[in-house]
């Protein structure tokens, strides 16, 4: 069965700081999509980016970007120039025909 | 639009009582599903449907139950709840792998 990974269960930093998270998968099929959601304290979850797995382009948006590489099997997701705003859990995770599995997420703190 | 709407948003039960977790959406998704969130384990598949009639069980489906009668309306079963699932349930359709999520039912069972 897939897995999700995600290695840093909290991360710190200082507002203004670049801060990059992790996402390991493991998964046998060739066909597949990767996401990253946001959780802010409020509770819900808030989608980020979908990449299929034919789709190896990093992608901008804003001040956020994601490094897809399928050689380590990584996704990782860089906040630039971090915001208070920032502050929430992120969690990554992979589908495979409808069954995702999420990451245990990373909670990230940003202080002003 | 509402997207996928959940109810109700908080829910105290007793050992043994039943209940039934509601979720409707109304982009006329044909895929729905239901996870659990539990702290340090992120979300958990509990079950899916594929489409009105058809449902599958996902990474933890014990103690729970299904059924899809509409496109609209995905109802989770709790038939004898048990402290184990205290926890926060998420209600999500989605199109084209894209989950669109409901804002959570938060469940305690005593």
């Amino acid at each position: 069965a897939q897995k999700v990974t995600q290695a840093q269960t909290e991360i710190s930093v200082v507002e203004k700081e670049d801060v990059t998270l992790d996402c390991v998968y493991e998964t046998r099929d060739t066909t597949y999509y990767l996401f990253w959601y946001k959780q802010p304290p409020s509770g819900e979850l808030v989608f980020l980016i979908r990449r299929n797995s034919f789709d190896e382009q990093n992608e901008i948006s804003g001040r956020y970007s994601w490094n897809f590489q399928k050689s380590t099997s990584s996704f990782n997701f860089t906040i630039t120039a971090s915001q208070v705003v920032d502050s929430a859990v992120y969690f990554c995770a992979l589908s495979e025909a409808h069954d995702m599995r999420f990451g245990a997420g990373t909670r990230l703190t940003v202080k002003p | 639009n509402a997207g996928v709407t959940q109810t109700p948003k908080f829910q105290v039960l007793k050992t043994g009582q039943s209940m039934t977790l509601q979720c409707a959406q109304d982009m006329n998704h044909e895929y729905m599903s239901w996870y659990r969130q539990d702290p340090g384990m992120g979300l958990r598949l509990i079950h899916y449907s594929v489409g009105a009639g058809i449902t599958d069980q996902g990474e933890v489906p014990n103690g729970y139950n299904v059924s899809r009668s509409t496109t609209e309306d995905f109802p989770l079963r709790l038939l004898s709840a048990a402290p184990s699932q205290t926890s926060v349930y998420f209600c999500a359709s989605s199109y084209r792998d894209e989950q669109f999520f409901g804002p959570g039912t938060r469940l305690t069972v005593l």
